[in-house]
This record gives C-alpha cells, structure tokens and sequence, in this order.
C-alpha cells in the first residue's frame, strides 16, 4: 500500500459524458501528478500540481483538466468522453526531496 | 523526449540474469526506476542521482552514467517475482520535477 488513495476503482460512461477521478496523496506530500496509462502502453504526464499550484503540464487534452485543494486532494476532470479516453489513470505523489513517486491503485475508465 | 528502453521483452528462467537499459538524449538530473504488475499500480525500486552512481535493493542493482545519458538495472539470480514490466523514469534539470517514462520492458521469469 503506497498511502496514495484514488477513487473510484473503476468507471464505466459513455462518449460525451464528463466525469472527475480523485486523488488523496499520502500523508505530507505536497505534489500531486496525473498519468494516462493506455492499453499495455507506458505512463503518460498528464499534470503536476505542487501545494495548490500548477507546477507542469505534459501531453494532456484541452478537454482535461485538474486541480489541487487546500486539503492537498486532487481532481482530474475529463470532458467530452471519447473512446480513445479509456485508459489506467494513476495518480501519483512525492515530497519534492527526492522526488520518489508513490502511485496510487488508479482508475480505470471505460467509455463506451 | 521519451526515453529509450532495450529490451522490449526479455524471458528468463528462474536464477538467471538479466539488463535493461534506459538511455536518454537530454542531460538528466535523475533516473527512477519502477516495476509494474499486470493491472496493478508501478512501484518505485529505486532512483539514481549523480553520474557514476550505483545502487542496490536485494538483488536488484542500478548504474547511472551521467556522461553518457544511460542508466541500467541489474537483476541477478531472478525470482519469479521479477516479472512485470519495467519502466525508467527520467528527470532533467529544471524539469519541476517531472518524471517521463519509457516505453517499458517486459520481463518473464519462468521457473
């Protein structure tokens, strides 16, 4: 068990839809980052946040979007649903030291 | 700029040895090294930070050279729990912090 928690576990919409994947990252880590992970494809940089703030953006759609609460938690919210969107999403989170990423169990999104 | 992996795939037989490698074509500032399961989350093995650097986890060990942008991980006298795929994670100076993965390396030990 990393410590980082995401849910839901699974996900399962149809095309045009919108829906939003949550992330709590362990205890004190203050960034947060968002992989896509396509059928047996490697891990794809979504977006990093760092205590609230948007620290790095990578290959992420316009119809995507994420933020950081107070609280630390982070949101991923994916617009506009097509099939290519079904993917392993992870969320991963680290105290910027070292920068040892912790992966959370991800979700899985199925669009239909 | 995605790192390069080699092999692709590799299977072993329980007690053999096994490289992979993960070069880059940027100055990096470190490598990380994680192993995935089929459906599970990747988990960190370990991370490299200064050229020339080597470490070890069990039987599992890393070298970083920094001259020449490439790290490999060594694992030695493979366990059926080796299996999965391998991916390296690279950071270049200035990046914040981001991490960007190869393509991964699918590793088989068959007893």
């Amino acid at each position: 068990d990393s410590g980082v928690t995401q849910t839901p576990k699974h996900l399962i919409t149809a095309t045009g839809q919108r829906v939003t994947l949550r992330c709590s990252p362990r205890s004190g880590d203050l960034s947060v980052y968002w992989y896509q992970q396509s059928l047996d494809q490697g891990l794809q940089f979504l977006i990093q946040y760092y205590n609230g703030e948007e620290r790095a953006k990578g290959n992420i759609l316009e119809r995507f979007s994420a933020q950081q609460f107070p609280d630390l938690h982070s949101e991923l919210n994916l617009s506009s649903l097509e099939l290519g969107d079904s993917a392993l999403y992870f969320c991963a989170s680290s105290d910027q030291t070292i920068n040892e990423q912790f992966f959370g169990p991800g979700t899985r999104l199925t669009v239909l | 700029q995605q790192p390069v992996q080699s092999p692709q795939a590799v299977i072993l037989r329980e007690g053999e040895d096994a490289v992979i490698n993960c070069s880059s074509s940027k100055a990096l500032y470190s490598v990380h090294w994680y192993r995935q399961k089929h459906g599970e989350a990747p988990v960190f093995l370990m991370i490299l930070l200064k050229g020339g650097e080597q470490k070890g986890h069990d039987k599992i060990s890393a070298s970083f050279n920094e001259k020449k942008q490439q790290s490999s991980l060594y694992l030695t006298a493979s366990q059926l729990s080796y299996s999965g795929t391998y991916f390296c994670g690279t950071e270049v100076r200035g990046s914040a912090r981001q991490l960007t993965f190869g393509s991964g390396t699918q590793l088989t030990v068959l007893p």
